[in-house]
């Protein structure tokens, strides 16, 4: 299993380009989220989601828009890149069940100029 | 909204130290998760605790859960090289499958 993949690993953008950040898992989690970590930070939740075709709101959404057509991938798009939005963002997955044990992809660092 | 506070935020320690770190919270605790984040790298799931006084052990690292189930720590025994990064609680919760994090805790062992 390859677990949870993103992609790309570096981007660089420049202020108002948009672009997708990738996030697929051959788990069968039904749960996979979005984080960002900022240096020296702890994680925040930007979107999430609980199934195919069903997603919320995190603790910080706004900029950035997700969808979940399927239940391996979760994609996640910035609209209108800021330079507040350069960061490490991590997509993890897990199962609806106890211990809800979260599994992270290895990230992706994100720059905008 | 419900937070998990983890101190400290930094530890500084010499190679063969021990190092702890704490988390705690205002209300009870369902259960308690503990990551490891390496450098540049993404967090890593150690373990989860479930029972009130529960203390379970990963070869040099011991992690605990109190009495009342309202705080969490996690020890590490002479620490090695391999120990360094930052080392996060997280509360899962029932309601909508997330995990509250604390701010985590960076291990960093002095040359």
């Amino acid at each position: 299993n390859a677990g949870v993949t993103q992609t790309p690993k570096f981007q660089v953008l420049k202020t108002g380009q948009s672009m997708t950040l990738q996030c697929a898992q051959d788990m069968n989690h039904e749960y996979m989220s979005w984080y960002r970590q900022d240096p020296g930070m702890g994680l925040r939740l930007i979107h999430y989601s609980v199934g195919a075709g069903i997603t919320d709101q995190g603790e910080v959404p706004n900029g950035y828009n997700v969808s979940r057509s399927t239940t391996e991938d979760f994609p996640l798009r910035l609209l209108s890149a800021a330079p507040s939005q350069t960061s490490v963002y991590f997509c993890a997955s897990s199962y609806l069940i106890r211990p809800y044990e979260q599994y992270f992809g290895p990230g992706t660092r994100l720059t905008v100029t | 909204g419900q937070q998990v506070m983890q101190i400290p935020q930094y530890q500084h320690v010499q190679e063969g130290e021990d190092f702890t770190t704490y988390c705690n919270s205002s209300t009870t605790l369902s259960n308690i998760q503990w990551y490891k984040q390496r450098p540049g790298g993404h967090p890593v799931f150690l373990i989860q605790l479930v029972k009130s006084g529960e203390v379970k052990k990963q070869k040099r690292l011991t992690f605990q859960f109190g009495e009342a189930k309202k705080n969490s720590s996690l020890h590490i025994t002479a620490t090695q090289t391999t120990d360094v990064g930052t080392y996060f609680c997280a509360e899962p919760m029932d309601s909508n499958y997330q995990l509250i994090w604390g701010a985590g805790t960076k291990l960093i062992i002095k040359p």
